[in-house]
């Protein structure tokens, strides 16, 4: 199986840029997707592939890679962005399973 | 719309068993994986398996090979999850997640069914 690190925790001031970061192997041949989680709330997309954002995702989030580290970055985070973010990548096994970062907590000051 | 709808909310004492479901509509059930996630109380998420319901072709996560049973029937669009004796660390929501066919990651989510374990 793969790991994904996660920072655990990371705060910004409103409206500052924050970069969330996540390291594994597997981001060397794979694209991490990231997930948003709010208490009691499912996760939900925010992030997948090379940069690209669901509908309903605001554009002031966006994804990069670079070598085994994947980051998501909130360009003027917004009191609503704070959250768990987490995430996710194929298994090196190649078996269809996958792999989550253990989460970030965002905290917006 | 499509959508995976979860049962409900189960409370269970250590060593009994338990099977949840995920049933899914709006889309063709028999031609997409259907994964499990795991997320214990105040933790973070954890990939636990996955099935094809076409033809029940299942795979596990290592630490949850022999822990739980995946299992699908096609006929009602249904996925299960399933422990043969509970334990208090099995208290956790369990999400039933289908895949993205072009990225492999969870794209639909279902709500989650919260599994207590407790004498």
């Amino acid at each position: 199986s793969s790991e994904l690190t996660q920072d655990p925790a990371v705060s910004v001031a409103l409206g500052q840029t924050v970069r969330i970061t996540c390291q594994g192997d597997s981001l060397r041949s794979h694209y991490a997707t990231w997930y948003q989680q709010k208490p009691g709330q499912a996760p939900v997309v925010v992030i997948y592939g090379k940069n690209k954002r669901p509908s309903g995702t605001p554009d002031r989030f966006s994804g990069s890679s670079s070598g085994n580290t994947a980051s998501l970055t909130i360009t003027g985070a917004q009191a609503e962005d704070e959250a768990d973010y987490y995430c996710n990548s194929r298994d090196s096994s190649g078996n269809h399973l996958r792999v989550f970062g253990g989460g970030t907590k965002l905290t917006v000051l | 719309e499509v959508q995976l709808v979860q049962s409900g909310a189960q409370v269970k004492k250590p060593g009994e068993s338990l099977k949840i479901s995920c049933e899914g509509s709006g889309y063709s059930f028999t031609i997409y994986w259907i994964g499990w996630v795991r997320q214990m109380p105040g933790k973070g998420l954890e990939w636990m398996g996955i099935i094809y319901p076409g033809d029940s072709d299942t795979r596990y996560s290592p630490s949850f090979e022999g822990q739980v049973t995946i299992s699908a029937d096609k006929s009602i669009s249904t996925a299960y999850l399933q422990w043969s004796s509970l334990k208090a660390s099995d208290t956790a929501m369990y999400y039933c997640v289908r895949p993205s066919p072009v990225t492999t990651a969870p794209d639909i989510w279902g709500l989650g069914t919260m599994v207590t374990v407790s004498s």
